[in-house]
């Protein structure tokens, strides 16, 4: 099982719509984690940071859920903008960021 | 609102030549990363700092690369002698103490020819 996995996508949503994306990850004991977004050849820009209650900042929702090990990001009213990679990211020792894939999002008009 | 600075966005060379990235972290972070994304793949962590010294590297960092802060603002990569794998975008980050969330610089692209 790979540390991070994403499914890559493309998700093509209709603007407005509600999106989610999944990632899981094998090291049972990571504590962090965080969404990730990064445009065509850009910086991962961070999103959020995801908490075991989950964490919400405006249409973004981001959840962990420890015993499947997978954490989640939700999207609603979906914006041309969002179009993006979004990657999951867990840490790993000190501080090294383990990145999924990314899965890729297409908000259409 | 203070960003991470790379120099140059694109450096081309020629397969066994010297390249040096160089960055500017944030200026009171203390952690400092150096991260690769080949194309069409996803981004691979290389190297953390603190301290002026590395802290974890990966198998990817063998002895052809090496990292240094200079004075008390740049960071750089340096790859020894460039393979045509080598050539990716390069990222680096940093992280204030205590925190996780890291924040990541502009890239440099490399090519290697």
């Amino acid at each position: 099982r790979k540390e991070v996995e994403q499914d890559p996508g493309p998700f093509n949503v209709p603007e407005g719509a509600t999106v989610a994306f999944n990632c899981t990850y094998s090291n049972s004991a990571s504590q962090s984690f965080f969404w990730y977004r990064q445009d065509c050849r850009k910086e991962p820009k961070l999103l959020m940071s995801v908490y075991s209650s989950g964490n919400e900042d405006g249409r973004f929702t981001a959840q962990l859920n420890r015993a499947s090990q997978y954490i989640s990001l939700l999207i609603r009213d979906s914006k041309l903008s969002d179009s993006a990679t979004y990657l999951c990211v867990r840490i790993s020792g000190t501080y090294k960021y383990i990145f999924g894939t990314g899965t890729r999002l297409k908000v259409l008009a | 609102e203070p960003e991470v600075t790379q120099t140059p966005s694109h450096q081309v060379t020629q397969m066994g030549q010297e390249v040096i990235l160089r960055c500017v972290p944030i200026s009171n972070h203390l952690y400092f990363y150096w991260y690769r994304q080949i194309l069409g793949q996803k981004v691979e962590f290389l190297v953390s700092f603190y301290n002026n010294e590395i802290s974890e590297k990966s198998e990817i960092f063998d002895d052809q690369f090496s990292v240094e802060r200079p004075d008390g603002s740049n960071f750089t990569l340096k790859i020894r002698s460039t393979k045509l794998e080598d050539s990716a975008m390069y990222f680096c980050a940093s992280s204030e103490p205590g925190q996780t969330e890291q924040f990541f610089g502009p890239g440099t692209r490399l090519t290697v020819l």
